[in-house]
């Protein structure tokens, strides 16, 4: 499973767009890239997934490189109530496992 | 929208003894984990469940622990003597049996505290 980096913290004030980019320099060929969302006291919510290029949802979009050893969450118009912690993941899902790994994530902070 | 639903919310329990934590995953849901989070903490991946048996489990998931699916909806941990340091909130999730969709519904969580 390929290691991830994340800012531990960002600041960002509401109605602002807000990029928190994660570095995965060992992500494999089959490896995807997940980015999940936790609140206190509540568990993780799905975000966005994607394998290359650019990716959007209703909420989120997601850049990937053409080298896929990064990738920027990009949310935008941030509100109060988008102050959570962002996880990266990146993993091969296809063996039947799904072992997912979590890291230290990226705590938001977004103010008035 | 379904969602993963988990019980108790909160379980007190003193150390030593077994607790058995409960978890309805989505109906057409095939894979099934439970992770850990200790207070102010990351999220810990303990195991993976499909069908009917483990697919992955972590360093965490030692002989203490084991999981069951006892019926067609109910998902359970059981910790079979706990300790101090078992303490955190427990995650349950599921997803479909899909590659091209890597997306977990977590539920709710329930804290257990071990005194």
């Amino acid at each position: 499973l390929a290691k991830t980096t994340q800012p531990i913290s960002m600041d960002s004030y509401e109605g602002q767009e807000v990029n928190i980019t994660c570095s995965h320099n060992n992500i494999a060929t089959n490896d995807y890239i997940t980015w999940y969302q936790q609140f206190p006291s509540q568990g993780p919510r799905f975000i966005i997934q994607g394998y290359k290029t650019k990716v959007t949802n209703e909420v989120a979009s997601l850049f990937i490189p053409a080298d896929r050893k990064s990738s920027t969450l990009s949310l935008p118009r941030v509100s109060l109530s988008d102050t959570a912690v962002y996880y990266c993941l990146v993993g091969d899902y296809n063996t039947g496992g799904f072992k997912t790994i979590f890291g230290a994530g990226t705590r938001l902070f977004v103010k008035a | 929208e379904p969602e993963v639903t988990q019980t108790p919310s909160h379980q007190v329990t003193q150390m030593g003894q077994e607790v058995i934590l409960r978890c309805v995953p989505i109906s057409n849901h095939l894979y099934f984990y439970w992770y850990r989070q200790i207070l102010g903490q990351k999220v810990e991946f303990l195991v993976s469940f499909y069908n009917n048996e483990i697919s992955e489990k972590s360093e965490i998931f030692d002989d203490q622990f084991s999981v069951e699916r006892p019926d067609g909806s109910n998902f359970t941990l059981k910790i079979r003597s706990t300790k101090l340091e078992d303490s955190a909130m427990y995650f349950c999730a599921s997803s479909e049996d899909s590659p091209s969709s890597y997306e977990q519904y977590f539920g709710p969580g329930t804290r257990l505290t071990v005194t």
